[in-house]
């Protein structure tokens, strides 16, 4: 069965830090992009961030770029986000996807940051 | 920057009618490139159609879509109960590389 499950969600003070994971399982990894799209609390989807298949190139939303860090372990099957100097308007539930063709075919069920003092 | 717009912000419909859903781009696109998402409340999206017209796998027929240009509409034929739920458009383009509608919800009259 194909599976996305991410983790290491929680509650951060403004300014600090938080690494999201997301392992993957059913399907070859490394063959696939892979993304982080969030949804704050009663709002849309925003697309986040993506890394291709051997992890050479990454994209980021203007929102997070030079805060966010997207990356992968193939050997591992996971996918991560770094995030830096958190703000309150990250909060929201992060989700990975897979990418498939120009779309995203398979999502994690997320995980929720929380931003505050 | 190209933006989506998707109308009506809700649409309230009985089960068995039809839904339009439409997702105006801010300037011409491929259609190829425009995807569509279901979700539901506490769950994770989950794709419906992508590349102009090809259903994601368990999506039924009732679901298609349609259009060129900035203009694309999905469409239930007949709406199920489950059914009722947000829908979102989504585009792969250049900057931001990935971008979503902001959704319409189709919930219960």
């Amino acid at each position: 069965e194909v599976q996305l499950v991410e983790s290491g969600g929680g509650l951060v003070q403004p300014g600090g830090s938080l690494r999201l994971s997301c392992a993957a399982s059913g399907f070859s990894f490394s063959k696939y992009w892979m993304h982080w799209v969030r949804q704050a609390p009663g709002k849309g989807l925003v697309w986040v961030s993506r890394i291709i298949g051997d992890g050479s190139s990454t994209r980021y939303a203007d929102s997070v770029k030079g805060r966010f860090t997207i990356s992968r372990d193939n050997a591992k099957n996971t996918l991560y986000l770094q995030m830096n100097s958190l703000r309150a308007e990250d909060t929201a539930m992060y989700y990975c996807a897979r990418g498939g063709w120009l779309s995203m075919d398979v999502w994690g069920k997320g995980t929720t940051v929380t931003v505050s003092s | 920057e190209i933006v989506l717009t998707q109308s009506p912000g809700t649409l309230s419909l009985s089960p068995g009618e039809r839904a339009t859903l439409s997702c105006r781009a801010s300037q011409s696109v491929n259609s190829s490139y425009l995807a569509w998402y279901q979700q539901k409340p506490g769950q994770a999206p989950r794709l419906l159609i992508y590349a102009a017209s090809s259903r994601a796998t368990g999506i039924p027929d009732r679901f298609s879509d349609s259009g060129s240009g900035t203009d694309f509409t999905l469409t239930i034929s007949r709406l199920e109960p489950e059914d009722f739920a947000v829908y979102y458009c989504q585009l792969y383009g250049s900057s931001p590389e990935w971008t979503f509608g902001q959704g319409t919800k189709v919930e219960i009259k």
